[in-house]
């Protein structure tokens, strides 16, 4: 069974308005949030994270939002570019101090010049 | 080099070769994992070493074997696989502490069994 999940598959926007990538987990005791992103023949990259204890982090284009309740967490871009052209990883982990790391299955983004 | 480096970047097997994929970081770390992602699914931890011992296995075959001979190399001897076992194999790094969720993945070995 899945505990971190990303049901859109893929997701198109044009440069300059708002990319929003959604992801659901099922594990209550989750503790970190994380966000990567991969190139085409590149490992992913990490992006941004999040505490549970926040329910917002901002770094420059990117925020990420947890709701705890909905156990639902999102990534917004503002305003998207070509180069942020990927597929987009969320992930969940335990602990910070832990690398044990449950992956969603990747949205890909297509950002439209 | 920088980052984190694998070798082979694509590998092409039979179910009864014998083959080892390698995974060097330059990041001084000392937490390294390695990853399978096959098609249409999520990445999947395998393995887990922290100063060079292991400390997760996520009930992986024993047709895969991992070693750490210190805390820059791993190793992923792979025997007698499945052709199930075709897939993008990731490596990644990180610093055990308050931030070891922040990973440094290699560009990944994409293994092909016949």
């Amino acid at each position: 069974d899945q505990q971190v999940k990303q049901n859109s598959p893929s997701l198109s926007v044009q440069e300059g308005r708002i990319s929003i990538l959604n992801c659901d987990y099922t594990n209550s005791m989750f503790d970190y949030f994380l966000w990567y992103k991969k190139y085409p023949a590149e490992g992913p990259t990490f992006l941004i994270s999040i505490s549970s204890i926040k329910d917002k982090n901002e770094d420059g284009r990117f925020t990420v939002f947890l709701n705890k309740s909905a156990k639902h967490l999102s990534l917004h871009i503002v305003p998207s570019q070509p180069g942020d052209s990927a597929v987009y990883f969320c992930a969940a982990s335990g602990s910070s101090n832990t690398g044990k790391l449950i992956f969603g299955q990747g949205t890909t983004l297509q950002v439209k010049p | 080099e920088t980052g984190v480096t694998q070798t082979p970047r694509h590998l092409v097997m039979g179910m009864t070769n014998k083959k080892s994929l390698k995974c060097e970081q330059h990041l001084g770390h000392n937490a390294m994992y390695w990853y399978k992602q096959s098609a249409k699914k999520p990445l999947e931890l395998m393995f887990v070493y922290n100063f060079k011992e292991q400390t997760e296995n996520n009930s992986v075959p024993s047709r895969f074997s991992p070693e750490c001979p210190n805390s820059s190399h791993l190793f992923l001897h792979l025997h007698t696989l499945q052709p199930e076992d075709s897939a993008l194999y990731l490596c990644a790094s990180s610093q055990e502490g308050t931030r070891a969720y922040e990973q440094y993945f290699g560009p990944g070995t994409r293994l092909t069994v016949t």
